[in-house]
């Protein structure tokens, strides 16, 4: 099992606002940052959100990540169809002495 | 635009060993570190392990007794070798650049990602 928790799917309309969660502990999220990366199947990760809440060169401030005690999230606001993917959540872990990913939380734009 | 490019066998049987290599088309391999990682179908994403140009190497606790990583400077090439295989390391396999500071290994994030390679291992 993954050792950050996030949701399997989510789902919104085009214009609604989505979040995404991720649960961890306090040798994971509680002491290191979170980067958050979009997966569209058939093509490489990219990355959205670095350390918690920088949005890197290129990415749309639709995008947006907070971080707070053990747990992030990522929001994601305007909902536009191609931002049907799969979102995962990224952290070092202090206490694994490994990096460790979310299982990835699929969004569907219906 | 840096691309990484990764080739090696897709099919394996049980208690062969699983080569990947990596190439990388530009830049150098100095500043970085040069991660592997891996997918099984329909789960989440597991870290390997990542190796920098001075031999610096993080490996997954439960990977490293039969893992072993290597950087080839003068072909820009970094290679994964994973022994007796089984049917659960079958996944999507992914070589990937790490950027971020060489001496903080929560502060680096994968920047450049290799196109995915499938690895099935069945008797």
């Amino acid at each position: 099992h993954s050792v950050l928790t996030q949701p399997p799917s989510a789902s919104g309309t085009p214009g609604q606002r989505v979040t995404i969660s991720c649960s961890g502990s306090s040798s994971n999220i509680g002491s290191n940052p979170v980067y958050w990366y979009q997966h569209i199947p058939g093509s490489a990760p990219q990355l959205l959100i670095s350390r918690n809440n920088q949005r890197p060169s290129g990415v749309p401030d639709r995008f947006s990540g907070s971080q707070s005690g053990t747990s992030a999230s990522l929001a994601i606001s305007g909902l536009r169809s191609e931002d049907e993917a799969d979102y995962f959540c990224a952290t070092w872990d202090d206490s694994l002495n490994s990096r460790v990913f979310g299982v990835g939380t699929k969004l569907t734009v219906l | 635009q840096v691309h990484l490019q990764q080739w090696g066998a897709g099919l394996l049987k049980p208690s062969e060993t699983l080569s990947l290599t990596c190439a990388v088309n530009l830049g150098s391999f100095s500043g970085y570190y040069w991660s592997w990682l891996r997918q099984p179908p329909g789960k989440g994403l597991e870290w390997i392990g990542e190796i920098n140009d001075s031999g610096n190497t993080y490996f997954n606790p439960s990977l490293k007794s039969r893992l072993i990583m290597s950087l080839d400077t003068s072909k820009n090439e970094f290679s994964l070798t994973l022994s007796s295989v089984t049917a659960a390391d079958t996944a999507f396999y992914y070589c990937a650049r790490l950027q971020g500071p060489l001496t903080v290994a929560g502060l680096r994030y994968f920047d450049y990602w290799g196109q995915g390679s499938l690895v099935t291992v069945s008797s």
